[in-house]
């Protein structure tokens, strides 16, 4: 296993348009996260999932925003109608549920959105 | 819900010299703890986690971590910081008696000067 992939590194958008990201886990890990770090910040929670359920979705999220974990294996993240505040690295993580094994979360490279 | 707080943004110090990263959470019931690093246009990886067991912690590289449970706090501690460990510090909390998802500080970004 190669590690937590996500995909794109980086994409620019048009304000406006939707764009879609996906993250592959680490295979035997049950949870996913989803995160969004701007520049000189902590990553800010956005959303996570155990197999495909999702357990919670932050609160500052707008409802732009979606993700989905089908079949409890890889995640996509789109947003919709992106401003420009939604500039900012998307970072997904994976590791075990607590109590299932090591609880420490991997992280991908992130995809960096930049929307003009 | 928990939380955390890591209270210096910025912390210059000279090569060779001690440092300490404070971070202090909020939670109610028991805690994961853990260190993340994220060292100039690379990504998040773990220095040291607290899952139960001896309270203090050590990393490869010489850093560890003190979890007092007492004073909610898990800070980052190094006798002597080389120019290799400019990077960004961030402390990570979660609630495992609830099985809760990672929250993350706003992160220490800690300078070595020459």
């Amino acid at each position: 296993d190669t590690g937590v992939s996500q995909d794109p590194r980086h994409k620019i958008t048009k304000r406006g348009q939707n764009v879609t990201f996906r993250c592959d886990p680490i295979s035997e890990h049950n949870r996913l996260y989803w995160y969004r770090q701007t520049l000189g910040q902590g990553p800010e929670f956005l959303t996570y999932f155990q197999n495909e359920a999702q357990l919670e979705k932050s609160r500052l999220l707008s409802d732009r925003f979606s993700a989905e974990r089908p079949k409890g294996s890889f995640s996509t993240l789109e947003i919709q109608r992106t401003e420009q505040g939604d500039s900012a690295m998307y970072l997904c993580a994976s590791n075990q549920k607590p109590g299932d094994g090591n609880t420490e979360a991997f992280f991908g490279q992130g995809t960096r959105l930049t929307v003009v | 819900a928990q939380s955390v707080t890591q209270l210096d943004s910025q912390v210059p110090v000279f090569e060779e010299a001690p440092v300490e990263l404070r971070c202090n959470y909020s939670s109610s019931v028991s805690v994961y703890l853990f260190w993340y690093v994220q060292y100039p246009n690379q990504g998040l990886q773990l220095l040291l986690k607290y899952l139960s067991g001896s309270t203090l912690v050590e990393s490869i590289n010489g850093f560890e971590a003190e979890f007092n449970k007492s004073q909610t706090s898990f800070h980052l501690r190094k006798p002597s910081v080389h120019i290799s460990d400019t990077a960004e510090y961030f402390c990570a909390v979660s609630e495992w008696d609830r099985d809760d998802k990672i929250i993350f500080g706003k992160g220490t970004r800690l300078h070595i000067l020459p």
